[in-house]
């Protein structure tokens, strides 16, 4: 059974600096989401990683994936207030999509 | 851009009341997905569908949910008999067949009071 685990899960972080939210996940996954939540709303989709060493980057973010570690990372760089919301990683195996818990970012201005 | 959709957007029913929520996935997609989010917690994974049958369970999809496929587009969770616990925001998903990207609709916020 795909098991998923986001650390830290509460990450308070002053605008300008750097940090990294960390996915880990137990079995072979076929690829792998990360996901944006603003309060109330809805699932945006940041990024769709499919094969190891995949490195995606939109703005102040960026996405890896090490399929051997099975682990997958989301890199802020020089936050901004505006990249406050929750951030899911969700492997995808067998057609099936299961959620971490998800890392709660608040970027203090 | 194809997109699953979702209605209503919000949805507030009094308890013991059954409630549908519908879906319409991308019109190529072969398989189809609930999955749930009750407030301020993670996103939870209630059934899959595939082939006009559940291919898949969790233990929240209990005898008071169903899914049904009625006609060629629409993709509808059922609860029949609401209870307070059930308020949540639900997502439906939809994808083609093989290691195919799954999109999620823009959810059903369910209150129940």
């Amino acid at each position: 059974e795909l098991k998923v685990e986001q650390n830290p899960l509460f990450l308070s972080m002053q605008e300008g600096k750097n940090y990294t939210i960390y996915c880990n996940y137990s079995t072979t996954s076929d690829r792998l989401y990360w996901y944006r939540q603003d309060p109330g709303k809805s699932l945006e989709s940041l990024f769709v990683l499919l094969s190891n060493g995949a490195v995606k980057q939109e703005g102040r973010l960026m996405a890896s994936l090490d399929t051997k570690a099975r682990l997958s990372t989301l890199h802020i760089t020089a936050a901004v207030h505006d990249l406050s919301a929750t951030y899911f990683c969700a492997p995808q195996r067998d057609d099936k999509i299961i959620f971490g818990k998800g890392t709660r970012l608040h970027i203090l201005p | 851009e194809p997109e699953v959709t979702q209605t209503p957007s919000h949805q507030v029913t009094q308890m013991g009341q059954e409630v549908i929520l519908r879906c319409v996935p991308i019109s190529n997609h072969l398989y189809f997905y609930w999955y749930r989010q009750i407030l301020g917690q993670k996103v939870e994974f209630l059934v899959s569908f595939y082939n006009n049958e559940i291919s898949e369970k969790s233990e929240i999809f209990d005898d008071q949910f169903s899914v049904e496929r009625p006609d060629g587009s629409n993709f509808t969770l059922k609860i029949r008999s609401t209870k307070l616990e059930d308020s949540a925001m639900y997502f439906c998903a939809s994808k083609t067949e093989g290691n195919t990207e799954a999109f999620f609709g823009q959810g059903t916020r369910l209150t129940v009071v």
